[in-house]
């Protein structure tokens, strides 16, 4: 069955280092979204991309980048790590930009 | 500016009642919405969606949810609660005269408890 995941699933890391966090989906969908769940935020969206070699900026961008070299994966890379980044990260794709999206098992990070 | 309030942060039900998780909108254009629910330690699961015509929309596992323009609502019900139901349910919003945007805003999610 088509699936999406997310990899790692938990990861620790200090403040200042580089961290990517892995986005694999498997329904071939062009549409491929990152958002980070905070307590009291709900779901905010980070980057996007409607295609290989498209990216775009979320609400909350600054200090993230990601690059879609293909259509399965999004990786998102913490450029250096903050501690306002320790969050859970859900990556989502979707087959059409009018539709409902797929979300994958999540990232635990925690910055220290 | 989109948005969506969810008021409650929590709601409690008895198991076998019906339940409500209330949810409103803004946005500029037509609002494509959509449910989601989220079990603990898991991802969104997707419940259902309207994006036109009825205004009565039905989606996995029993439950529904009703459109009311006037009101800008698009709240989640279930004739009869489980146990089961237990978990955090987000409503979220696209705006439907956005070209080519399939962005989406989620409210900040509400917990149901369904007690036995």
């Amino acid at each position: 069955d088509a699936e999406i995941t997310q990899s790692p699933r938990h990861k620790i890391t200090e403040t200042g280092r580089q961290v990517t966090l892995a986005c694999h989906q498997t329904w071939n969908h062009n549409n491929m979204f990152w958002y980070r769940q905070d307590l009291g935020h709900g779901l905010r969206l980070i980057h996007y991309s409607y295609g290989v070699q498209d990216t775009n900026k979320g609400e909350v961008s600054d200090g993230y980048s990601v690059s879609r070299s293909n259509t399965e994966d999004l990786p998102l890379t913490l450029e250096s790590a903050a501690s306002s980044q320790t969050s859970v990260y859900f990556c989502a794709s979707s087959e059409s930009r009018e539709g409902e999206q797929y979300f994958g098992p999540g990232t635990r990070l925690t910055v220290t | 500016a989109q948005s969506v309030a969810q008021p409650e942060d929590q709601v409690n039900v008895a198991e076998g009642n019906p339940l409500t998780v209330k949810c409103t909108y803004s946005v500029s254009g037509n609002p494509y919405l959509f449910w989601y629910v989220q079990y603990p330690n898991r991802g969104l699961q997707f419940l259902l969606k309207y994006i036109t015509g009825d205004n009565l929309v039905k989606g996995s596992y029993g439950f529904e949810a009703e459109f009311n323009k006037s009101q800008t609502s698009f709240h989640l019900k279930k004739p009869s609660a489980l146990v089961s139901d237990s978990a955090l349910y987000f409503c979220a919003v696209r705006d439907g005269s956005a070209s080519n945007t399939g962005k989406l805003i989620f409210g900040q999610g509400t917990t149901l408890q369904v007690k036995p």
